[in-house]
């Protein structure tokens, strides 16, 4: 089955603790990316990757790092998470390209003390 | 002005009846468009393309008006299913990426 899977679907933790939240997807996508979303404001995004080792900003990286080693794999860590990072995140993937569609995980609900 | 804009609604409709929503973008170079879907704190889901002749799939019809800058989602013939909050996306010229929309949410009623 085609999917994007994200790790873990809930957390909650404390200021200054790192962690980091795992993406995956089993369809051969080259691009992905990681979004938060908090009332109000919509789905924003926080960086993407265009290929393997090819990651760039989106509109709100600050506190966030990211890598891609492997295609399938998109990780986002959070060096020292603080409280204003808690919120619902999402990891997408689409074939090409961001201007495609692209397929969401299940989400990952991080709160921060 | 933001990138994408929506009326939040919610919009209260009853079973059966015509919806439509409107969305407008403010990047005239944008070249990609979509609506998607989302349940309550779900992941967000492809309801489908957005071409520029229209386009429609089923009881949805989606139409972009490049000159002014929207587009619209109608939904006929409503069902308790279609609750949702449904994204209007553009795609970011240069950016590689895709803006989203906040939001509007519909609920259909019995």
């Amino acid at each position: 089955e085609a999917q994007v899977t994200q790790n873990p679907r809930y957390l909650i933790t404390v200021t200054g603790k790192k962690l980091t939240v795992t993406c995956s997807q089993n369809m051969n996508h080259e691009y992905m990316s990681w979004y938060r979303q908090d009332p109000g404001l919509g789905l924003r995004q926080i960086y993407y990757s265009m290929n393997v080792e090819v990651t760039d900003k989106g509109d709100v990286p600050e506190g966030y790092k990211v890598s891609r080693k492997e295609k399938r794999n998109f990780p986002l860590i959070l060096e020292s998470p603080s409280p204003n990072q808690t919120s619902l995140y999402f990891c997408a993937s689409s074939f090409q390209g961001g201007n495609q569609p692209q397929h969401f995980g299940d989400g990952t609900r991080l709160s921060i003390l | 002005r933001k990138e994408v804009e929506q009326d939040p609604g919610p919009f209260n409709v009853p079973e059966g009846a015509t919806v439509a929503f409107n969305c407008t973008y403010s990047n005239s170079a944008s070249q990609s468009f979509f609506w998607y879907r989302q349940d309550c704190r779900k992941e967000p889901k492809l309801l489908m393309s957005v071409y520029s002749s229209g386009n429609e799939d089923g009881r949805f019809t989606a139409q972009l008006n490049r000159a002014s800058q929207y587009i619209s989602l109608l939904i006929r013939d409503s069902k308790l299913s279609d609750s949702a909050t449904y994204l209007c996306v553009v795609n970011r010229e240069g950016r590689r990426a895709l803006t989203f929309g906040s939001g509007t949410r519909l609920q259909v009623q019995p």
